[in-house]
């Protein structure tokens, strides 16, 4: 079964960092990209940027530089978004999805993790 | 960028009902790469459409999807009760963006 497992929720403190995990199986890790997606409380989607399984390089968005890692770990198949010096505004929900490129063009979005819940909270 | 507005913002009707979902891209969309997803309440987003009017697998066939210009419509010809949901556009063709979202909720 073709899923992503995310990690569970975190509460944090303003000015900490966080580490949120997401586990591909049953499909090879590297076929596919994986982006992130952020939903803040009763708000749309944002996408974050993603990042190339090959060669390991992420690609942020306008508003997701500086604070924001996107890494990999392929002998676990896991990808990590990491969010550093925490405030209150990072309180959202994160997703990660994968994404297939071949020839330069690239797909929706087609499976998704459960997300993960971020609260940062004093 | 390519900005999507999606409308209404929020759509009462009733289970059997036709819902029409509209989202408008802000330039053309090459290729038609647009993706609807359906998400409900504490749910990640599950993908429904993509290409415009290509049914994800599994979707039923009460959903359809259709492109004119940089106008873009998500169709469901009956609706169920577990239909009731939020659902975003996507474009993937320059970058990706997310619409707004469209609320279906019970009249």
């Amino acid at each position: 079964q073709v899923q992503l497992v995310q990690s569970g929720p975190e509460l944090k403190k303003p000015g900490t960092s966080v580490k949120v995990s997401c586990k591909a199986s049953g499909y090879t890790f590297t076929t596919y990209a994986i982006n992130w997606v952020r939903q803040a409380p009763e708000q749309g989607l944002e996408w974050m940027g993603w990042i190339n399984m090959y060669t390991g390089n992420p690609m942020y968005t306008e508003g997701f530089t500086g604070r924001y890692v996107f890494s990999l770990d392929t002998s676990v198949s896991t990808a990590y978004l990491q969010i550093t010096s925490l405030t209150a505004e990072d309180t959202a929900v994160y997703y990660c999805a994968r994404h297939y490129c071949s020839g330069g063009v690239c797909s929706d979005f087609d499976i998704w993790g459960q997300g993960t819940l971020v609260t940062v909270s004093s | 960028e390519i900005v999507l507005t999606q409308s209404p913002g929020t759509l009462s009707l009733s289970p059997g009902e036709r819902a029409t979902l509209s989202c408008r891209a802000s330039q053309s969309v090459s290729n038609n790469f647009l993706a609807w997803y359906q998400q409900k309440p504490g749910q990640a987003p599950r993908l429904l459409i993509y290409g415009a009017s290509n049914r994800a697998t599994g979707i039923p066939d009460r959903f359809s999807g259709s492109a004119s210009g940089t106008d873009f419509t998500l169709t469901i010809s009956r609706l169920e009760p577990e239909d009731f949901a939020v659902y975003y556009c996507q474009q993937y063709a320059a970058s990706r963006t997310f619409g707004q979202g469209t609320k279906v909720e019970i009249k």
